[in-house]
């Protein structure tokens, strides 16, 4: 069961034009959303977040939009750069009244930003 | 801060070996997990460990296993190594926050199981 699902496995965008990345969750307990940036041979590495109680959060060219009634995430980078090309992945967590939380994550989006 | 520390970074192993692998978290960080990446299926979540107890399993069979440490560091290990167990190995360490846990990864240990 794949609660959080990225449905296009590759997305090819020209050097300055926005990239937009999707991501569709099952689960409407989840109260955490992130996107992750991951190079080959390289860890993912934190990019932005947002709370479930948002719909919007903002750094620098980087945006995530938080849809819950269609229980969808977006991230949109503007003006996209070569060096953004990587591996996108979305996650997810859930938070146990215990103060634990779960990570749970997509398969990852391919972005490739021609120069 | 220092990041997260993995290690051995690759690793060859033949099937039946055990392997273990270890994880240092940023300082000050008490939550350590464990992923599985292999092509195709993202990141599997293995083992949560929070002040030396496991709070969160995955669905991995017990030849998976790990322990953490009282200055948190971590070891993950993988006995009677089977070929499917090649994969990135992920370890992310996090502060335990009831208000958004983000947690950050090293760059992995490459198991090549032949």
């Amino acid at each position: 069961d794949q609660q959080v699902k990225q449905n296009s496995p590759s997305l090819s965008v020209q050097e300055g034009r926005i990239s937009i990345l999707n991501c569709d969750y099952t689960n409407s307990m989840f109260d955490y959303f992130l996107w992750y940036k991951k190079y080959p041979a390289e860890g993912p590495t934190f990019l932005i977040s947002i709370s479930s109680i948002k719909d919007k959060n903002e750094d620098g060219r980087f945006t995530v939009f938080l849809n819950k009634s269609a229980k969808h995430l977006s991230l949109h980078i503007v003006p996209s750069q070569p060096g953004d090309s990587a591996v996108y992945f979305c996650a997810a967590t859930l938070t146990f009244g215990s103060g634990t939380y779960k990570y749970i994550f997509g398969t990852g989006t391919r972005l490739k930003v021609l120069a | 801060k220092a990041g997260v520390t993995q290690t051995p970074r690759y690793l060859i192993k033949t099937r039946g070996q055990q392997v273990t692998l270890s994880c240092s978290p940023i300082s000050g960080h008490r939550s350590v997990s464990w992923y599985q990446q292999t092509p195709g299926q993202g990141l599997q979540f293995l083992f949560e460990y929070f002040s030396e107890t496991q709070r969160n399993k995955g669905n991995f069979p017990g030849r998976f296993s790990g322990r953490q440490f009282s200055n948190s560091r971590s070891e993950m290990n993988v006995s009677t190594l089977e070929l499917g167990d090649s994969a990135l190995y992920l370890c992310a360490s996090g502060e335990d926050s009831s208000s958004g846990n983000t947690i950050y990864f090293g760059e992995g240990s490459w198991l090549t199981v032949v």
